[in-house]
């Protein structure tokens, strides 16, 4: 059974400053890797999706990393700002069929102006 | 497009209630997802939904759940009787493609509380 696991569970940084959050997942034969953005009282809103035969994608001041042998992805975020507090997500698409996506349970991210 | 509608937004009721929740779907997309997210468990797949159909129900903790696609624009998510450990927030979500892989889209959640 695929497992997703996110590390710390909450981060605290300065404005300005550059920041990675990890995300695993237990099973390498994945189909994709989603990162999410979720604020307090809302829904999530897709950041950036990640195809197995890619390394990595990027968006304005993100950049998702995804290295399937070793069951790992990054997210960086580059000059943080206060406006990028939220709670970040991953999820991945296991390589076995229309199956559905397998979140973690998220890292709380917030940049202190 | 509104995006994925949820309703309602906040549901407060009495153990034993029956609760429905609603979700109206991005016009075009074939999957529809419910999704529940709590502290502890974070984000659970409930059931889904392609072309109106459930795919895969496996996730539903136990026969007080119940929900239905009656149209490609509508679905419900049914708790009958309601417990306090059913208390979370609630969320739809959509896609389209011929796979489950492609770009989710959420509703903003209902938040469930049963006293």
């Amino acid at each position: 059974k695929q497992e997703v696991t996110q590390i710390p569970a909450a981060l605290s940084v300065p404005e300005g400053e550059n920041l990675v959050l990890n995300c695993s997942f237990t099973d390498s034969a994945i189909y994709n890797l989603q990162w999410f953005r979720q604020d307090p009282g809302k829904g999530l809103t897709s950041l950036l999706l990640i195809q197995s035969s890619q390394r990595e994608q990027t968006s304005g001041r993100l950049n998702a990393s995804l290295d399937k042998s070793s069951g790992r992805s990054t997210l960086y975020i580059a000059a943080s700002q206060p406006g990028d507090s939220a709670t970040y997500l991953c999820a991945v698409v296991v390589n076995s069929g229309n199956t559905p996506l397998v979140f973690g349970k998220g890292t709380r991210l917030s940049v202190i102006a | 497009d509104a995006g994925v509608i949820q309703s309602p937004r906040h549901e407060v009721t009495e153990m034993g209630q029956e609760v429905t929740l609603r979700c109206k779907p991005i016009s075009g997309h074939d999957y529809l997802f419910w999704y529940r997210q709590t502290m502890m468990r974070g984000l659970e797949l409930l059931i889904y939904f392609n072309n109106n159909v459930p795919i895969d129900d496996s996730g539903m903790p136990e026969d007080r759940f119940s929900a239905k696609m009656p149209n490609a624009s509508f679905s419900t998510l049914k708790i009958q009787p309601s417990e306090p450990r059913d208390s979370a927030v609630y969320f739809c979500a959509s896609s389209s493609g011929t796979t489950v892989e492609g770009k989710l889209f959420f509703g903003s959640g209902t938040q469930l509380s049963v006293l």
